[in-house]
């Protein structure tokens, strides 16, 4: 079981450059997200997707554009990098919303992103 | 602000020690917390979820709880092993918005065989 997918694992980006994370899951979950882990912060949420062709802001969307034109997938994108958009983006899923549900978020593995 | 903390932020115990781990909660008005694992370099691994309308949840070695009035979740690991060292977080699922989940920092936890 592949579950959920992101590539790449690894990424150094130059201030302004741009880039698309990729996440790919097998689950046929409706619900997908995409959060950043920074040291002392917990896990912040960027964007998410209640079903495709949907996205909506989570806590932290400023600097980041999503897309969700296949349900299986969730793109997350960088326009200018910035040095404050270094760290581990994580992506999940999960079969329903978390606050109506006992199913929970099954997450990726994580990209580790540091703009010099 | 809905506000998840543990506290220690790392914690080591002898292989065998039965532990438990923090995790508090600012807002009571919770629908469910979950406990996740995760290893140096990966993803979060789920452990256990516990609805609002239940008191705690077991699966193996892993008991949690969930006390709303107090604001409180534990995790407790009975008998200890090396291959539990990781980082523990809770998240919490907080109602007034959709899919608010709310992440502690964490608890690192190293067991020493």
């Amino acid at each position: 079981n592949a579950g959920v997918t992101q590539t790449p694992k690894f990424r150094v980006l130059k201030t302004g450059q741009s880039m698309t994370l990729l996440c790919a899951q097998d689950m046929n979950h409706e619900y997908m997200y995409w959060y950043r882990q920074d040291p002392g912060m917990g896990l912040r949420l960027i964007h998410y997707s209640v079903g495709e062709g949907t996205t909506a802001k989570g806590e932290v969307p400023d600097g980041y554009n999503v897309s969700r034109l296949k349900k299986q997938n969730f793109l997350l994108g960088l326009e200018s990098a910035a040095p404050s958009q270094t760290s581990v983006y994580f992506c999940a899923s999960s079969y329903a919303p978390g606050a109506s549900s006992n199913q929970p978020q099954h997450f990726g593995d994580g990209t580790r992103l540091s703009i010099l | 602000k809905q506000e998840v903390t543990q506290i220690p932020a790392a914690l080591s115990v002898p292989e065998g020690e039965n532990l438990v781990l923090n995790c508090s909660f600012t807002d009571s008005a919770i629908y469910n917390l979950q406990w996740f694992r995760q290893d140096p370099g990966k993803g979060l691994t789920s452990l256990l979820l516990i609805q609002s309308s239940q008191r705690e949840q077991t699966s193996g070695r892993l008991n949690a709880s969930l006390d709303k009035s107090s604001g409180r979740s534990t995790l407790y690991i009975a008998a200890s092993q090396p291959g539990d060292s990781a980082t523990y977080l809770c998240a919490a699922c907080f109602s007034g918005g959709y899919q608010k989940v709310t992440f502690g920092t964490g608890t690192k936890l190293q067991v020493i065989p």
